[in-house]
């Protein structure tokens, strides 16, 4: 079974802090995607890599940044929390495929609080 | 991606098979159709993906139509866990791509 971990299922933050949610995959998968998810805006990108130190942004980076050192692991920082940074965080993991089929799993999610 | 279009909701008896629909006329030769569903607070889980053939796995099955303009995923014996909002997605997964959902299907299964 495909297992993708998230660090935490709750976070709350303070305005201004710096916050890590880190997420694990132990499927061997070359791809990672951070997303966030908000009640009428569906399943937005923040960040995603294709492999170690490599990243790409998505749809919604500015405030955010990412760090891949290990396959397994992808990282994303809140550098400074704002309250409109208050989101379900998703991490997800895919292999890279040279057809037309890639399937993502996502892990159980990070429901961020910023006060 | 090609736009698909479902219910916004579905009533299932606990034990009944549930059928979801999805259309998707639009949909191109190299498009897959893939099912996720998302349990109240939870993260998305992957069900099911299907080129043009009937695709069955543990957890559902996948029917889609010969011309490619709809699927129905099917799960035969709901039971209240699966009580989620489901997502039909249509879309061509070239090495790396960014997943999309719509609105999906509220299904809810009762006793």
């Amino acid at each position: 079974d495909v297992k993708v971990t998230q660090s935490s299922r709750y976070l709350v933050k303070r305005t201004g802090e710096k916050v890590f949610l880190e997420c694990v995959q132990d499927m061997d998968h070359e791809n990672m995607f951070w997303y966030r998810q908000d009640p009428g805006l569906g399943l937005r990108l923040i960040y995603f890599s294709y492999d170690v130190k490599m990243k790409e942004k998505g749809d919604i980076p500015e405030g955010y940044s990412v760090s891949r050192e290990k396959k397994e692991r992808f990282s994303l920082i809140l550098e400074s929390a704002s309250t409109n940074q208050t989101s379900m965080y998703l991490c997800a993991s895919s292999f890279r495929t040279t057809g037309y089929q890639e399937t993502q799993y996502f892990g159980p999610g990070t429901r961020l609080l910023v006060l | 991606d090609a736009k698909t279009t479902q219910p916004p909701s579905m009533d299932c008896a606990e034990g009944r098979a549930a059928n979801l629909p999805c259309n998707h006329s639009t949909i191109s030769g190299n498009e897959y159709v893939y099912w996720y569903r998302q349990i109240h607070s939870q993260g998305p889980q992957y069900i099911i993906h299907g080129l043009k053939n009937n695709e069955t796995n543990e957890m559902a099955s996948l029917i889609i139509t010969e011309d490619r303009k709809s699927s129905t995923l099917i799960l035969p014996h709901a039971t209240l866990r699966d009580t989620a909002v489901y997502y039909c997605i249509v879309r061509v997964g070239l090495g790396y791509s960014t997943l999309t959902f719509g609105k999906g299907t509220m299904l809810l299964v009762s006793p």
